[in-house]
């Protein structure tokens, strides 16, 4: 059971080129998030899917564009990058349930990919 | 601004002393939920406390919430120095939408 997995997992950009992030998960689960980390900023929610066909803005969407292409996949596009795009990038998955369900809004992570844009 | 912070932004004990990290939020919540994050890797699950729960326990863990100071605090007991790790506090603000706080960066001296 390989949980959330992200891909690349290092990658080196040049200012004004594209690049997308891919993550899978096989947990079955219906909710899907993007976050970027940064020295001393915690994690920041990008964008994030509810469910399979919705997409919503998080805290810092800007410079991003996201596609949930199925129930397992979630993928986050820079399509000019920046070098404020420089990160480390998690994507997370959470199962379907109420609040009051065990296991419910839980968050699993995948083991971040690491972006560097010159 | 974030929606959850830290406090302390760092912390270095012994091991065998307790490790007290807090986290304040600023709108109302669902739950609240604590990660700890090892240097290098994603973030792991620790534990969940409901906004109608005032204090969880798991293993050496004790979490508190108190939802009229917007506060929530992580009890460490008995460190052990495989507990240095970055921990996190995330909100739920019941829209599928998890906020992360800075972090306390605990180090663990043996």
């Amino acid at each position: 059971n390989a949980g959330v997995t992200q891909t690349p997992k290092f990658q080196v950009l040049k200012t004004g080129q594209s690049m997308t992030l891919q993550c899978a998960q096989d947990m079955n689960h219906n909710s899907m998030y993007w976050y970027r980390q940064d020295p001393g900023m915690g994690l920041r929610l990008i964008y994030y899917s509810a469910s399979e066909g919705t997409t919503d803005k998080g805290e810092v969407p800007n410079g991003y564009n996201v596609s949930r292409l199925n129930k397992r996949e979630f993928s986050l596009r820079l399509e000019s990058a920046a070098p404020s795009q420089t990160s480390v990038y998690f994507c997370a998955s959470s199962p379907p349930g109420t609040a009051t369900q065990s296991g419910a809004n839980v968050l699993t992570f995948g083991a971040g990919s690491r972006l560097t844009v010159l | 601004s974030q929606q959850g912070e830290e406090d302390p932004q760092a912390l270095s004990i012994q091991e065998g002393e307790n490790a007290t990290m807090n986290c304040s939020y600023k709108t109302s919540i669902n739950n609240l939920q604590w990660y700890r994050q090892n240097s290098g890797r994603g973030l792991v699950h620790l534990i969940l406390i409901r906004s109608n729960e005032r204090e969880k326990h798991s293993g050496r863990l004790r979490v508190t919430l108190d939802t009229s100071k917007k506060s929530s605090s992580l009890l460490i007991t008995a460190s052990r120095a495989a507990d240095t790790a970055s921990y996190f506090c995330a909100t739920d603000l019941g829209t599928y939408k998890y906020i992360f706080g800075t972090g306390t960066r605990l180090k663990v001296l043996a």
